[in-house]
């Protein structure tokens, strides 16, 4: 099956700091990525939708200038979280849209900002 | 609005049971259905994929069924083992290239 991986799986930073996730479709070309977060317990959140070389639509309450999202190549996703606080600590998933309109996901990255 | 509820929310079974998860939705007008696999800390691993013309989808052990003008769909699980101990989600999409809507999931614990 399609694979998507995410790096880095894990992530701690300071306050006040920036910190990048990329996402990566290995094995298929994904014109559509999906960003989520998920807390503890819930199920997941989309956050925003990528499509490659536009720009990326948000749901509603969430900040696109605190989380850009850049899909320059059908290969790759980033998600920065400019400026992160304590409430941005969650486990975000990326996805790559594929065949039949399945969405594969990627392994998660688990962000603590303390 | 698409909500999409699962429940319960954390079932228990002992090895070797037969068992079905239920998932239901509010908006009958779906693309597809899917259903996926979490396990803790993990991302999501996708199980099985119902387009909304289909009734039904079976992979191994696990059969998926689909009622779309009742808004239900069930995950049946065979012959439960402990591997099969995860988070179960489902998830609709409401046209091509639209989003994934996700239940809250159910927490399947399977008894040795």
């Amino acid at each position: 099956g399609a694979v998507v991986s995410q790096h880095p799986s894990r992530v701690i930073c300071k306050s006040g700091t920036s910190v990048k996730i990329e996402c990566r479709s290995l094995d298929f070309q994904a014109t559509t990525m999906f960003w989520y977060r998920q807390f503890p317990k819930q199920s997941l959140m989309l956050m925003a939708t990528s499509n490659e070389g536009s720009k990326a639509t948000y749901e509603q309450g969430v900040e696109k200038d605190k989380f850009l999202i850049n899909h320059a190549s059908l290969t790759l996703s980033t998600l920065t979280v400019t400026s992160a606080h304590p409430e941005d600590s969650s486990f975000y998933i990326c996805s790559g849209r594929g065949e039949l309109d399945t969405q594969y996901f990627g392994p998660g990255t688990r962000l603590t900002v303390l | 609005k698409q909500e999409v509820t699962q429940i319960p929310a954390a079932l228990s079974v002992p090895e070797g049971e037969n068992l079905v998860l239920n998932c239901s939705f509010t908006d009958s007008a779906i693309y597809n259905l899917q259903w996926f696999r979490q396990d803790p800390g993990k991302g999501l691993t996708s199980l099985l994929l119902i387009q909304s013309s289909q009734r039904e989808q079976t992979s191994g052990r696990l059969n998926a069924s689909l009622d779309k003008s009742s808004g239900r769909s069930t995950l049946y699980i065979a012959a439960s083992q402990p591997g099969d101990s995860a988070t179960y989600l489902c998830a609709v999409s409401s046209g091509a290239n639209s989003k994934l809507t996700f239940g809250k999931g159910i927490t399947l614990s399977v008894r040795p």
